[in-house]
């Protein structure tokens, strides 16, 4: 069965930092792997996936993440926090080899940003 | 369009009652999906249907039911609300497509007591 592990239930920056967002995954085959925001009191919004292609992917709000198929990791960037992006972040695979599509989801990284 | 939306938007329950969540998607989606969300878990799929009048498991599908009578209605069902059954949860639906993006809906929190 895949898995999500995403370090650091809490990650803390200043405004204007940089943020990094680990998140490592399991699985035989590479997966679809996403990243989902959810501000307070609300669903989950996509930032951005990868399925096939080009394996550094943008996504909205300046977010970007890199496939690393070697390290199984796919790890979520900005250049420079604001105040907005304070929200909760989940990484999640799909599982692209069955017919299910289900999402299996990390625990969530919850990002605090400091003026 | 609406998207994905979810009814009720809160409810508190006790012990032993039963209740049935809504879920309705205006996006032709074939896939929806139930999931809850409970503290440092992320979040599980309860169950999920890839087609009008199919469902199927998911990973913790114990306690709940579920119907997919119309495409774009996924029900949710408790026959006995448990506590451990107090939860977030949140609906999704996908198109079936190379782009195995699922669209969330704003959730359902639950209280039993």
């Amino acid at each position: 069965a895949q898995s999500v592990t995403q370090l650091g239930s809490h990650v803390s920056v200043s405004e204007g930092a940089l943020v990094l967002l680990r998140c490592n995954y399991s699985s035989s085959v590479p997966p679809y792997l996403f990243w989902y925001v959810q501000y307070p009191n609300q669903g989950l919004q996509l930032l951005l996936k990868y399925t096939t292609g080009a394996t550094l992917v943008k996504g909205i709000n300046g977010f970007e993440a890199e496939f690393k198929k070697s390290e199984t990791s796919f790890h979520l960037t900005k250049p420079s926090a604001h105040m907005s992006d304070a929200a909760e972040y989940f990484c999640a695979v799909s599982e692209a080899w069955t017919g299910r599509r289900a999402l299996t989801f990390g625990s969530g990284t919850r990002l605090q940003v400091q003026p | 369009n609406a998207g994905v939306t979810q009814t009720p938007k809160f409810r508190v329950l006790k012990t032993g009652q039963s209740m049935t969540l809504l879920c309705a998607q205006d996006m032709n989606h074939e896939y929806m999906y139930w999931y809850r969300q409970d503290p440092g878990m992320g979040l599980r799929l309860i169950h999920y249907s890839v087609g009008e009048g199919t469902t199927a498991k998911g990973e913790v599908p114990d306690g709940y039911n579920v119907s997919r009578l119309k495409k774009q209605n996924f029900l949710l069902g408790l026959e006995s609300a448990a506590p451990s059954q107090t939860s977030v949860y949140f609906c999704a639906s996908s198109y079936r497509d190379a782009s195995y993006e699922q669209y969330f809906g704003p959730g359902t929190r639950l209280t039993v007591t």
